[in-house]
């Protein structure tokens, strides 16, 4: 079983649409999550830390759900601009190094 | 304008050759970290190092080395040992303490010629 494991899409989705990606990690000793995006051909950039109550960032919403080792994305009011891929990222913690364990992405395309 | 700057953008090597990939950082961290990208597949670690003059193997280190003589530098040598080298390379910084999150510059491509 993969660390960390996302369905890869691709998501297409009209824009306006509500759009949830989902992420399954398989450490439960997992500390610090993220998601990242990556355009095409581009470097990954933090898109927001998930923390153990939720949280939001105007259009977006991240959830943690360590009971079933899942993170979710949300994403509403899509807009062309969302189009790009979207990583999960999980922190396996423990020792003292901030390794990052990054899940294969889950493309998502804005259709006009 | 602080940030991590990758260079070259594009580096094409010939059989048998090693080439040096550059990664620069003023952010002030003390992490610096390798990875590479390939098509479907997630970043797989390369090195990292936590302290200048330390560094440690990732999961796909044969074929690679690095150093760490300054804190702001972490050049990453393919070496021609690496029978693969196409790729996507990516480095990244982070403070050490606490899973932070890791910043990423904007990358290499190296193919073969």
């Amino acid at each position: 079983r993969k660390e960390v494991e996302q369905d890869p899409g691709p998501f297409n989705v009209p824009e306006g649409a509500t759009v949830a990606f989902n992420c399954t990690y398989s450490n439960s000793a997992s500390q610090s999550f993220f998601w990242y995006r990556q355009d095409c051909r581009k470097e990954p950039k933090l898109l927001m830390s998930v923390y153990s109550s939720g949280n939001e960032d105007g259009r977006f919403t991240a959830q943690l759900n360590r009971a079933s080792q899942y993170i979710s994305l949300l994403i509403r009011d899509s807009k062309l601009s969302d189009s790009a891929t979207y990583l999960c990222v999980v922190s396996p913690g423990g020792g003292a190094t901030n390794k990052l364990i990054f899940g294969t992405g889950t493309l998502l395309a804005v259709q006009p | 304008d602080g940030g991590i700057t990758q260079s070259p953008k594009y580096l094409f090597r010939k059989e048998g050759q090693n080439v040096t990939l550059s990664c620069e950082q003023n952010l002030n961290h003390d992490a610096m970290y390798w990875y590479r990208q390939d098509p479907g597949q997630g970043l797989r670690l390369i090195y990292y190092s936590q302290i200048v003059n330390d560094f440690q193997k990732g999961d796909i280190a044969e074929g690679y080395s690095v150093s760490r003589e300054k804190k702001e530098s972490f050049p990453l040598t393919v070496t021609s040992a690496q029978k693969n080298p196409t790729a996507f390379y990516l480095c990244a910084s982070s403070i050490v303490q606490g899973n932070q999150p890791q910043h990423f510059g904007d990358g290499t491509r190296l193919s073969i010629l």
